[in-house]
């Protein structure tokens, strides 16, 4: 079966440093893309990039770019999504979702970032 | 990017067929045959309903149905149930690159 397990639920401050994570299990992990996707409270969805964890080549969107990092480590099939700095603007759900051809067809449940001083 | 284009929201009776639009241009919904829809139940996370415009994965309903005409694709759900009332996305792939897009996103209210 497939799956994404995201981690817990996150409280920070402004201008403190983070990184979550998507560990997908029953699938070759490395020859899938996994994208992360932002979701303001209340908003829809936003497509932020894109990492092909077996060669790590990533793509951001616009939006996103130098705004967040995108990393991945294929020996232990988990995704990253981190940022250097948070912005209050940062809360958030953020999503992992898995590639299968040009369609996402797995999710994770989500991870709940708070930024608040 | 800009987003794929949704109306708000779409109500209907119980029993009724409704149409959610999504409207994107030549390089992502009119490109590819890349189209998906997603439900996406209040504190839940999305769950895929269509692939490819026109395909449903193993165990949705045969009540939801894509379809696509030019620069727009369309999500019909028919005999509109409770649990149906969600939030829908359109997504489609950007030709040329690998990135996508999302669409606004669709309120469905069952009245």
């Amino acid at each position: 079966e497939v799956q994404l397990v995201q981690s817990g639920a996150e409280v920070k401050k402004p201008g403190e440093s983070l990184k979550i994570s998507c560990k997908g299990s029953g699938y070759s992990f490395s020859n899938y893309w996994i994208a992360w996707v932002r979701q303001m409270p209340g908003k829809g969805l936003e497509f932020m990039g894109i990492i092909y964890p077996d060669d790590s080549n990533i793509v951001y969107s616009p939006s996103f770019q130098g705004q967040v990092t995108i990393s991945a480590d294929k020996s232990i099939s988990i995704a990253y999504l981190q940022w250097s700095s948070l912005k209050a603007s940062d809360t958030a759900m953020y999503y992992c979702a898995r590639r299968y051809g040009r369609n996402f067809d797995f999710w994770g449940r989500g991870t709940l970032v708070t930024v608040s001083s | 990017q800009s987003a794929l284009t949704q109306p708000a929201s779409v109500s209907g009776s119980p029993g009724q067929s409704i149409t959610i639009s999504c409207t994107g241009t030549s390089s992502d919904v009119g490109g590819y045959h890349a189209v998906s829809w997603f439900q996406q139940h209040a504190g839940k996370a999305p769950e895929l309903l269509i692939f490819d415009v026109v395909f449903r994965p193993s165990g949705v309903s045969d009540r939801f149905s894509g379809s696509r005409s030019g620069n727009t694709a369309s999500l019909t759900i028919s005999g509109l149930q409770a649990e149906d009332e969600a939030d829908y996305y359109c997504s489609s792939y950007i030709a040329s690159s690998t990135l996508s897009v999302f669409g606004t996103g669709t309120k469905v209210t069952v009245l």
